[in-house]
């Protein structure tokens, strides 16, 4: 049950993209389609923003978008707003009813 | 509205024993799986463990097995985490999450527990 791997932070201007990456195994990322990611605010529960790799929940902007290539999955957020600035973290499952967490990703907006 | 709400976080001693509660509402609770999430303050997120909906499969991390034991009465709605022999490392807030889609969708606002002498 090791973490998924991702930069420990991200930056972008205001309108550009940005794409984060989430490393993991053979045992998680690479033998499933069930990554996920979570927006998460100083001081608040966590958001989820994509499921099964690249499903949007309803409301969740079409801005956010998901991949995946072999054992990494990536995070694209596209015209960056000041309100995407927060910690993201991605989520695989791993099997038998568990699940990991990446070590999280400061995206900070210039 | 789907909401989750934790109680029975505190401060309790290295080797002590804690009951966390999350009362769920808005939503068909024993048709939902659930889990057990904490985050270390300033530090990032970690999966402890999942229920079933009949309770009948239960799942923990390495970090928390044999230690921490999940359960739910679905004719309260409610969810539980019994923790005991804590540690300094358990110091955490403590979220209750539903998961659908192997994702976890919804999350309580998280309950704080300090294991400290």
């Amino acid at each position: 049950q090791s973490a998924l791997t991702q930069p420990a932070s991200v930056s972008g201007s205001p309108g550009q993209s940005i794409t984060i990456s989430c490393t993991g195994t053979n045992s998680d990322v690479g033998s499933y389609n069930l990554v996920s990611w979570y927006q998460q605010h100083p001081g608040k529960a966590p958001k989820l923003m994509i499921y099964e790799g690249s499903k949007r929940p309803s409301g969740v902007s079409d801005r956010f978008s998901g991949s995946k290539s072999g054992n990494t999955a990536s995070l694209t957020i596209s015209g960056l707003q000041a309100e995407d600035e927060a910690d993201y973290y991605c989520c695989s499952y791993a099997g038998d009813n568990t699940w990991v967490f990446g070590g999280g990703s400061k995206l900070t907006v210039l | 509205e789907v909401q989750l709400v934790e109680s029975g976080g505190g401060l309790v001693q290295p080797g002590g024993s804690l009951r966390l509660s999350c009362a769920a509402s808005g939503f068909s609770f024993s048709s939902y799986t659930m889990n057990w999430v904490r985050q270390a303050p300033g530090k990032g997120l970690e999966w402890l463990s999942y229920i079933s909906r009949d309770s009948s499969d239960v799942f923990y991390a390495d970090s928390v097995k044999g230690r921490f034991t999940i359960s739910r009465d679905n004719a309260k709605n409610s969810l539980y985490l019994q923790m005991n022999s804590l540690r300094a490392e358990d110091t955490a807030f403590y979220f209750c999450v539903r998961d659908q889609h192997y994702a976890f969708d919804y999350w309580g606002q998280g309950a704080l527990v300090t294991v400290s002498s």
